[in-house]
């Protein structure tokens, strides 16, 4: 159990729809991120959220807009997506996203874009 | 950006085997963590190291922080068939107004009973 969860675990969709994914952390952290994860590729980080406010975009197209409505929670919205973005999505969190620490995972939205 | 190097890529062992992997890194890195991820799966936190030099173990898992703050290393010792699955290193360190983790490529691990 890492305390950190995340829906749906699978999701399909076409590149004309619009999805969400959504995480949850129940460890108390300040901090929440989005990595994206593609084979043979290391973790990408895409998004960092301390205290509900957006303190990196890692040069993500506007198609991935993430929202953070407080510390607990962590979305990130779809549309318009392309095959290229079919990977697993994790959600992380951590103390603080300033200082040294471990964040910890979910399980990940396995997402195929057709 | 900064690049870890993890190897090996995969490794094929038999039950019972000791087993090593390494990360390095031209850059120095102030932490260094130690991921496994199942398939299906989000990465689960093995060890995290905070000190040059320091040595932890948990369990059957130990993990070195390198000296130099440029490497790191995890040991397996007896391996059991539910070790298989994929190891990730991970340096940390400030940059900007964040502290980032850069992930290593990851080393695929098989134990053949």
């Amino acid at each position: 159990e890492t305390g950190v969860t995340q829906t749906p675990r699978h999701l399909v969709m076409g590149m004309t729809n619009k999805k969400s994914l959504k995480c949850e952390q129940h460890l108390g952290h300040n901090a929440m991120y989005w990595y994206k994860q593609s084979a043979k590729k290391p973790l990408e980080l895409m998004f960092v959220y301390s205290l509900e406010e957006r303190v990196e975009n890692n040069s993500v197209p506007s198609r991935f807009s993430p929202e953070c409505p407080n510390s607990s929670h962590l979305f990130l919205h779809l549309h318009t997506l392309q095959p290229e973005d079919s990977a697993l999505y994790l959600c992380a969190s951590s103390q603080d996203s300033r200082l040294p620490g471990e964040q910890y995972f979910g399980p990940g939205t396995r997402l195929t874009v057709t | 950006g900064q690049q870890l190097n993890q190897s090996p890529q995969s490794m094929f062992i038999q039950e019972g085997e000791d087993v090593s992997m390494n990360c390095t890194s031209s850059s120095i890195f102030n932490t260094w963590l130690w991921y496994k991820q199942d398939p299906g799966e989000g990465p689960v936190l093995l060890i995290a190291l905070y000190k040059a030099g320091e040595l932890t173990s948990n369990g059957r898992l130990t993990a070195q922080f390198g000296i130099t703050r440029k490497d790191s290393f995890l040991n397996i010792s007896a391996s059991i068939p539910s070790d298989v699955g994929i190891y990730f290193c991970a340096g940390g360190n400030s940059g900007g107004s964040n502290y980032k983790l850069t992930f290593g490529k990851g080393t695929l691990l098989t134990v053949n009973p």
